[in-house]
C-alpha cells in the first residue's frame, strides 16, 4: 500500500487554518495515523485511527477520513506547529509512511 | 515513565559491521512490539521492521529484508538493529519506537532519541 501526501510543502501564517491530505493506494479503513516531526527531533504521534487525538495533543489538531482519503487539519496554526507532518498506514504489521508535508512560516 | 534510550552516534567505514541498541524502561518490554525507522539525510521516514521481544517474532519491510537484522534481548529490555556489511547509503538517522494497539489500530507511541550512523571511507 502506497501513501501520497499533498501538498509536499506549504507556507502559512500564525492563525491560519491548514489542511494536509493523505491518500492511500487502496482502502485502509481507518488504519491511519499522523505524526509531527520537528528538525533534529523524533516524530511525535498526533492522531491515530484517522481521527482520534493522542493524549496531550492540542485540540486545534484534528483528523478525518476513511478508506483512501484522509485529512489532517490544524484549525489555527501556532508558532510551535511549524514542522513536517507524516501520515502512516497500519495494516497487518505492514507500516508505511507518507512522504511528508513541510509546514513553514510565510 | 516510558523511555526508549538509543545508543550513541557511530562513524564507520564501508564493509564494517555495526549493531545499535534501544533500551526500553518504564513499561513491560516483553509485551509490546518495537520498530525501527530510518531517516536518510533530508528525507522522510521509512519503516524497516518490528520485533516482539516476548518471543522474538520479527517482521521486516520488504525494502529492508535481508539488508539488516533486528533482534532483542528481553533479559536487559533491549532491541537491536545490525548490519553485517555497511554501505555509504546506510548513512542515516535510525529511530526505535514502541508499537501499540489502540482501538484496534497499531501506532508508534513512544520514540527513542535516534542514533546517527555515518558510513564513509
Amino acid at each position: 500500500i502506497q501513501l501520497t501526501q499533498s501538498p509536499s510543502s506549504l507556507s502559512a501564517s500564525v492563525g491560519d487554518r491548514v489542511t494536509i491530505t493523505c491518500r492511500a493506494s487502496q482502502g485502509i479503513s481507518s488504519y491511519l495515523a499522523w505524526y509531527q516531526q520537528k528538525p533534529g527531533k523524533a516524530p511525535k504521534l498526533l492522531i491515530y485511527a484517522a481521527s482520534t487525538l493522542q493524549s496531550g495533543v492540542p485540540s486545534r489538531f484534528s483528523g478525518s477520513g476513511s478508506g483512501t482519503d484522509f485529512t489532517l487539519t490544524i484549525s489555527s496554526l501556532q508558532p510551535e506547529d511549524f514542522a513536517t507532518y507524516y501520515c502512516q498506514q497500519l495494516n497487518s504489521y505492514s507500516l508505511t509512511f507518507g512522504p511528508g508535508t513541510k509546514v513553514d512560516i510565510k | 515513565e516510558v523511555q526508549l534510550v538509543q545508543s550513541g552516534a557511530e562513524v564507520k567505514k564501508p564493509g564494517e559491521s555495526l549493531k545499535i541498541s534501544c533500551k526500553g524502561s518504564g513499561y513491560s518490554f516483553t509485551s509490546y512490539w518495537i520498530g525501527w525507522v530510518r531517516q536518510m539525510p533530508g528525507k522522510g521516514l521509512e519503516w524497516m521492521g518490528i520485533i516482539y521481544p516476548g518471543d522474538s517474532d520479527t517482521r521486516y519491510s520488504p525494502s529492508f529484508q535481508g539488508q539488516v537484522t533486528i533482534s532483542a534481548d528481553k533479559s536487559i529490555s533491549t532491541a537491536y538493529l545490525q548490519w553485517s556489511s555497511l554501505k555509504a547509503s546506510d548513512t542515516a538517522m535510525y529511530y526505535c519506537a514502541r508499537l501499540i494497539a489502540v482501538a484496534g489500530v497499531l501506532v508508534f507511541d513512544y520514540w527513542g532519541q535516534g542514533t546517527l550512523v555515518t558510513v564513509s571511507s
